[in-house]
């Protein structure tokens, strides 16, 4: 069965370091978000991309980057952690036109120290 | 920007009732919007799509209605079970760019 997954599901790190988050879908879509969680806050929105070679800032973008290399993967980056990255962060997909139904990931608890 | 408001954070409600959630919405009209569930420790899992010339859509005993006048979507579970307990998320699109979430309403059935 098609599924999307993350990964590491859970990962503590320290103030400064860089941090990459994976997502890896086999849906084969197009479209590719990443969300963080916060309480207060709801998902907001980090990156997205609507196919290989794009990608797109979203709502809180600073100090996160993104790549798509391949159709499969979104790979989350944070290049320089800090303490209010802490987090619980989601990734997501969809085919087609970018209102259709999301499918998310399980979700990566990220800690900065 | 567009702004979307689900009025309670929290909704108790009793085994059998129908439960009512609430989101609105500012600014311009979306083309759509979207209904989530979200168990605790899981990611939000999809539900329902209602289109901006669309009323009502209805699914088991799921029902949402989308007003645009009141810049409203009601979403409503009938005979509601302890199992539907969950945080229920609104979106809606961005003038046709990636979904913004409402920050969610926990519902909590008792029996």
């Amino acid at each position: 069965d098609a599924e999307i997954t993350q990964s590491p599901r859970h990962k503590i790190t320290e103030t400064g370091r860089q941090v990459t988050l994976a997502c890896h879908q086999t849906w084969n879509h197009n479209n590719m978000f990443w969300y963080r969680q916060d309480l207060g806050h709801g998902l907001r929105l980090i990156h997205y991309s609507y196919g290989v070679q794009d990608t797109n800032k979203g709502e809180v973008s600073d100090g996160y980057s993104v790549s798509r290399s391949n159709t499969e993967d979104l790979p989350l980056t944070l290049e320089s952690a800090a303490s209010s990255q802490t987090s619980v962060y989601f990734c997501a997909s969809s085919e087609g036109q970018e209102y259709n139904e999301q499918f998310f990931g399980p979700g990566t608890r990220l800690t900065v120290l | 920007s567009q702004k979307i408001e689900q009025n309670s954070e929290a909704l108790n409600i009793q085994e059998g009732k129908t439960a009512t959630l609430t989101c609105n919405y500012t600014n311009y009209s979306p083309a759509y919007l979207q209904w989530y569930r979200q168990d605790p420790g899981r990611g939000p899992v999809f539900l329902l799509l209602i289109r901006e010339n669309e009323k009502e859509k209805r699914k088991e005993r799921l029902k949402v209605t989308f007003d645009t006048t009141l810049k409203q979507s009601l979403f409503h579970i009938t005979a509601s079970q302890p199992a539907d307990s969950a945080t229920y998320l609104c979106a809606l699109d961005q003038a046709g760019t990636a979904l913004i979430f409402g920050k969610g309403t926990t519902l909590s059935v008792s029996s």
